[in-house]
């Protein structure tokens, strides 16, 4: 699977959109982009995917550039329990691969 | 279930003690994934299970490390004479397609196992 570069850590005002890219310059043509994002003492959650087109749905909205080599997760109007760690993970579009974590940036929305 | 499922949510071992952790997944999920988490990093893949086969076990750090799904649903991690380094959180994660499932395949995580070797 190819491999991600995330910011470590951002900050965010609440209320604003909060938007974490994520660089995949080695990304190949059947895989996808996957963002999760870890809240404290929880599982990671799956928030959104996409192959080549955006996307967007009741939690996020995904903007993949047209080379495919990097990606923006956008949270609209950011809350302070968006505060999480958020893994941008490409990987082949077939169930049995396994997915790869990395560090993830550590999103801090502040009041 | 709706969800994924671990226990114990929290474990407190003694050194060269055996352990056992479980995972039921979301009911009729083919995959079924184990990760281990330290402290501060991000989950790292141990082993894979499509239904009761076992296709990938590359990540499991030691032969301490076992994991079975025998009927193919709920799954056991065990951890045989626990080493301080083996505490960590055990994350399970479950998906519906299997190795020649094609297109996109979501994990849905439980929340994991806090292991604590003393």
């Amino acid at each position: 699977d190819a491999k991600t570069t995330q910011p470590t850590s951002m900050d965010c005002a609440e209320g604003r959109a909060a938007n974490l890219p994520c660089n995949h310059s080695t990304i190949s043509g059947n895989e996808y982009v996957y963002w999760y994002r870890q809240i404290h003492s929880q599982g990671p959650q799956y928030i959104i995917h996409g192959l080549k087109n955006n996307e967007t749905n009741e939690m996020a909205s995904l903007i993949i550039t047209e080379d495919r080599k990097s990606s923006t997760l956008i949270l609209p109007h950011a809350t302070l329990r968006d505060t999480a760690v958020y893994y941008c993970i490409v990987r082949v579009g077939t169930g049995g691969f396994k997915t790869i974590f990395g560090a993830g940036t550590r999103l801090f929305v502040k009041a | 279930g709706a969800g994924v499922s671990q226990s114990p949510r929290y474990k407190v071992a003694k050194r060269g003690q055996d352990v056992a952790l479980r995972c039921d997944p979301i009911s009729g999920h083919v995959s079924l994934f184990w990760y281990q988490q330290a402290l501060g990093q991000g989950p790292e893949f141990l082993t894979y299970f499509q239904n009761e086969a076992q296709l990938d076990k590359s990540g499991l750090p030691s032969d301490r490390f076992f994991a079975e799904r025998p009927e193919g649903s709920v799954s056991t991690l065990k951890i045989q004479r626990t080493q301080q380094e083996d505490s960590a959180v055990y994350l399970c994660a479950s998906s519906l397609g299997g190795f020649h499932t094609s297109g996109a395949n979501v994990l849905t995580f439980g929340a994991g196992s806090r292991l604590t070797v003393l």
